[in-house]
């Protein structure tokens, strides 16, 4: 059975630009969160969606957006990129909601933002 | 402000000695604490969870403790192995805190022959 799985691994983009990232979750699984995670950093929770709606939202600022479509894949999406959005962004996959669910991480998209 | 801290920030080791990861934190109410090893570019892969009633919790040569009174966890691991150069992460979430987890910022632990 396949784990979770993003795309694309490596990405380049400039500064200014829109970036979408996409995340496939584990069979079966209705949540995907969404982190960022700047180098020597622990993940940040940016969102979480359930059944296709946001059931949770980090400290991030309004150009990042995600949506979760009908089979439970989901995308992020990141306008007028910064320096500081260069990241390794992970995807982690759950059954349900809710902080007792495992979650399962994707191995992640490397996003260099020049 | 919830928060998790760990330490040591970074560790070197001998192959087949043991060492001890420690995290506090701030999360309140607490609802559950996992341990999670990260190779380098990959995603996290749990090792451990614990609620507010277990004290410990074992997974081969992993094993985590709680002290839920003092808001502290360790990662014991035994008889290092060259794979278990990684780094480790503690996470905990809240009862309060809707679907948010709180990464530490990680230990990073090298093994050597």
């Amino acid at each position: 059975d396949a784990g979770v799985t993003q795309s694309p691994t490596h990405l380049i983009k400039t500064r200014g630009q829109h970036v979408t990232l996409r995340c496939s979750p584990i069979s079966g699984h209705k949540s995907v969160s969404w982190y960022q995670q700047v180098l020597g950093q622990g993940p940040q929770f940016i969102f979480q969606y359930y059944e296709k709606e946001e059931r949770g939202r980090g400290n991030f600022p309004d150009r990042f957006s995600a949506r979760q479509f009908p089979n439970y894949s989901s995308e992020l999406n990141v306008n007028a990129l910064l320096l500081g959005d260069s990241a390794l962004y992970l995807c982690a996959s759950s059954l349900m909601t809710g902080v007792y669910n495992e979650q399962f991480f994707g191995p992640g998209t490397r996003l260099t933002v020049l | 402000k919830n928060q998790v801290e760990q330490s040591p920030q970074s560790l070197i080791i001998l192959e087949g000695k043991n060492c001890t990861l420690q995290c506090n934190y701030t999360v309140s109410p607490f609802s559950n604490l996992r341990w999670y090893k990260q190779d380098t570019g990959r995603g996290p892969v749990s090792l451990t969870i614990m609620t507010f009633s277990e004290n410990t919790k074992s997974n081969g040569r992993y094993t985590a403790t709680l002290d839920a009174d003092t808001k502290q966890s360790s990662l014991h691991i035994t008889a290092s192995q060259l794979s278990d150069s990684a780094s480790y992460i503690c996470v905990v979430s809240g009862k309060n805190t809707g679907n948010q987890f709180y990464f530490g910022t990680g230990t990073s632990l090298t093994v050597i022959p």
